[in-house]
């Protein structure tokens, strides 16, 4: 079945820092890929989405793009500040039914 | 802009306890979600409802029961809670074909 995987946490960076979080996933078809982010003790906020092969997904400085050709969906960022401390999880849509498939999500830590 | 309200926000329950999650949102939306969030597991889907009268089994669906009341409310039940149930739920809405919305996530540990 559709599955999604992305890098284990957590990542730990200096702010103002480079930031890569890896996304790869399975699925049969071309499903719609998402980053959503979670801050400590709150819901699950959308960061970005990408609906196609080849669009780019981008929010408050975060970008990702779909790559059909090596299955990935990479979140970066070129600049972090310590308020992006949270918890990413990369997601793919069951093109059926919109259920989001998720990865583990992994834990981004910015320390000035 | 309420989105996805989920009550209550935390509960403590004993083992074999019963208890119901509640869920609405006010999007009109026509799916709605319930997962379950567990360390290194990320969400994992335990029922879903893609229309008023309708639920399907997700990922996790065993030891849980789900009621779409009408197209705002969808709960989630335990009949017979488990440590194992132990976990943050988190309720979700969307439309077809667009965004999904979650909210704020329902804190339950069961001794």
């Amino acid at each position: 079945g559709d599955s999604v995987t992305q890098m284990e946490g957590p990542v730990t960076l200096s702010e103002e820092a480079f930031l890569t979080i890896n996304c790869t996933y399975t699925a049969t078809g071309y499903p719609s890929l998402f980053w959503y982010v979670q801050y400590p003790g709150e819901g699950l906020q959308l960061l970005l989405k990408a609906t196609k092969a080849d669009d780019k997904g981008s929010n408050k400085g975060f970008e990702a793009t779909y790559r059909k050709e090596t299955t990935s969906f990479h979140l970066e960022k070129g600049s972090v500040q310590v308020s992006d401390s949270a918890v990413y999880f990369c997601a793919l849509s069951d093109l059926g039914t919109d259920k989001l498939i998720f990865g583990t999500g992994t834990r981004l830590q910015v320390f000035p | 802009n309420a989105g996805v309200t989920q009550t209550p926000k935390f509960q403590v329950l004993k083992t074999g306890q019963s208890m119901t999650l509640q869920c609405a949102q006010d999007m009109n939306h026509n799916s709605m979600y319930w997962y379950r969030q567990d360390p290194g597991m990320g969400l994992r889907l335990i029922y879903y409802s893609a229309s008023e009268g309708t639920t399907d089994k997700g990922e996790v669906p065993n030891g849980y029961n789900v009621s779409r009341l009408n197209k705002r409310e969808f709960s989630l039940r335990l009949e017979s809670a488990a440590p194992s149930q132990t976990s943050v739920y988190f309720c979700a809405s969307s439309e077809r074909g667009n965004t999904i919305y979650f909210g704020e996530g329902s804190w339950l540990t069961v001794v």
